[in-house]
C-alpha cells in the first residue's frame, strides 16, 4: 500500500542553522509533491509545490528537492528562526484530476534562539 | 475576511448523538474537501466536492454524510457518533481539481470529542 514517511522525532536546531526535513514514500508515483506548515491548533498552510520533472524549487529561505529515483523529498529552511518552529507536512498527489492529497504524519521542528 | 471558516471550533458530545460541522470558503474556489486528523497527527482525506458534485469518497463509514448546498459550502453530518470519531476535522478548498497546481487552503479545524 502507499506509504509516506516523515521523521516522527522532533528536529531541534539552533537559530541560524539550516533545517533539513525528509519525506520518503513507497508504492507511489506522485505527479507532484507539496509541503505544508501546521502550527498547534491551526490548519495546514501551503508552502511549496514541486512537480515530478523538477529537481529543485526555492522560495525565499525555503528549498525543496524531489528525487523520484530515491522516492524522496528534502525540505530545507536556511537561516532558521524561532518563528519557523512548527510541524511540517509533506503531501503527494497523482496525475489524476481528483485533487486527492496523501499526507505524511509531519515532522516537528523546534528552532532554539 | 477569513478564507476558509468552520463552525464550531470545538464540539463535545455523547456517543450515539448526531452532529454537524459547517464549512464556508470565500475564495471563489470550485473544490472543497473534508479531512480527519487523528491523535497521531495523520491528516487523511475523507471527501471532496467539485462544484457541488462528490468526486472523492474515501473508505469512510456511511454515518458520515457530506452535503454541499453550493460551491462555497461543504457541511459534514455525522450520525451515531462513536468514540473513534474523536479527532480534528479540517475543511479545505482549492481553485480547481483538474490542474497540477492544486494548493489547498485549510480551515482552522473543528476538534470533536466524543464521550
Amino acid at each position: 500500500s502507499q506509504k509516506i514517511e516523515q521523521n516522527s522525532e522532533a528536529l531541534n536546531i539552533q537559530e541560524g542553522k539550516t533545517a533539513t526535513l525528509t519525506c520518503n514514500y513507497t508504492n507511489y508515483s506522485p505527479a507532484y509533491l507539496q509541503w505544508y506548515r501546521q502550527d498547534p491548533g491551526r490548519g495546514p498552510v501551503f508552502l511549496l509545490l514541486i512537480r515530478e520533472n523538477e529537481k529543485e524549487k526555492r522560495k525565499e529561505r525555503l528549498k525543496v528537492t524531489f528525487d523520484t529515483t530515491l522516492k524522496q523529498s528534502l525540505f530545507h529552511i536556511t537561516a532558521s528562526q524561532p518563528a519557523d518552529s512548527a510541524t511540517y507536512l509533506c503531501a503527494l498527489s497523482g496525475s489524476g484530476n481528483t485533487g486527492k492529497l496523501i499526507f505524511g504524519q509531519g515532522t516537528t521542528l523546534q528552532v532554539k534562539p | 475576511d477569513t478564507a476558509v471558516s468552520q463552525t464550531p471550533k470545538y464540539l463535545v458530545t455523547q456517543m450515539g448523538n448526531d452532529k454537524s460541522i459547517k464549512c464556508e470558503q470565500n475564495l471563489g474556489h470550485d473544490t472543497m474537501y473534508w479531512y480527519k486528523q487523528d491523535s497521531k497527527k495523520f491528516l487523511k482525506i475523507m471527501f471532496s466536492y467539485n462544484n457541488k458534485e462528490l468526486i472523492i469518497n474515501e473508505t469512510v463509514p456511511n454515518r458520515f454524510s457530506p452535503k454541499s448546498p453550493d460551491k462555497a459550502h461543504l457541511n459534514l453530518h455525522i450520525n451515531s457518533l462513536e468514540l473513534g470519531d474523536s479527532a480534528v476535522y479540517f475543511c479545505a478548498s482549492s481553485q480547481e481539481v483538474a490542474t497540477a497546481y492544486n494548493e489547498q487552503f485549510f480551515g482552522p479545524g473543528t476538534r470533536l470529542t466524543v464521550l
